[in-house]
């Protein structure tokens, strides 16, 4: 089946740095893919959608300056957290979608981020 | 906007009990529907779902689960439970094709022995 690869799995970094999550799709092409951000016990909250080769839509409230998303290929996308802080400390997972099967969704295992 | 709402927060079961874990939708469309588990720390892991072919859906590790429009609902059974099906539990929605899935606040199943 469709597999999505997510790096790194867990991260710690010092406030004021930046972070990037990588999201690749293994054996297929993703036009399509979504970041979500998870609290603990809580559930997934949609960030933004990317496209490749466009701009990330992102949802009411998320920082689009502070969370960079870019789609530069059909099977990479990636998350940048900028200057991160403490409260920036979440689950971070991403969902490509896949074209061959209807309404396939495929996440990443996810990157566990901590900003001490 | 669609949504989904799963009743009860925290549901436990015995060993070899019936599973049943609830979810409600509201769409003005007809909805694609999904049943995701998650372990502690890890991603997501597809159970099966509803894409408006057969209302009654099988997905894996014994789980299913039926569409009821009427009722707006889609709930998660399991017939016999295992320790290995404790987890969380979420249902999504989408009501356009390719849309990103929209969760539910998610169900922790406990099973004991």
């Amino acid at each position: 089946g469709a597999v999505v690869s997510q790096h790194p799995s867990w991260v710690i970094c010092k406030s004021g740095t930046s972070v990037k999550i990588e999201c690749r799709s293994l054996d297929f092409q993703a036009t399509t893919m979504f970041w979500y951000r998870q609290f603990p016990k809580q559930s997934l909250m949609l960030m933004a959608t990317s496209n490749e080769g466009s701009k990330a839509t992102y949802e009411q409230g998320v920082e689009k300056d502070k969370f960079l998303i870019n789609h530069a290929s059909l099977t990479l996308s990636t998350l940048t957290v900028t200057s991160a802080h403490p409260e920036d400390s979440s689950f971070y997972i991403c969902s490509a979608r896949e074209n061959r099967v209807r309404e396939g969704y495929t996440f990443g295992s996810g990157t566990r981020l901590t900003v001490v | 906007a669609q949504s989904v709402t799963q009743l009860g927060s925290h549901v436990s079961v015995s060993e070899g009990a019936l599973v049943l874990l609830r979810c409600n939708y509201s769409s003005s469309v007809p909805p694609y529907l999904f049943w995701y588990v998650q372990y502690p720390n890890q991603g997501l892991q597809l159970l099966l779902k509803y894409t408006s072919a057969a209302t009654l859906v099988k997905g894996i590790n014994g789980f299913e689960a039926e569409f009821k429009k009427s009722e707006t609902s889609f709930h998660l059974t399991k017939p016999s439970a295992h320790m290995s099906d404790a987890a969380e539990y979420f249902c999504a929605v989408s009501d356009q094709a390719g849309t990103a899935l929209i969760f539910g606040k998610g169900t922790t199943l406990s099973v004991s022995s």
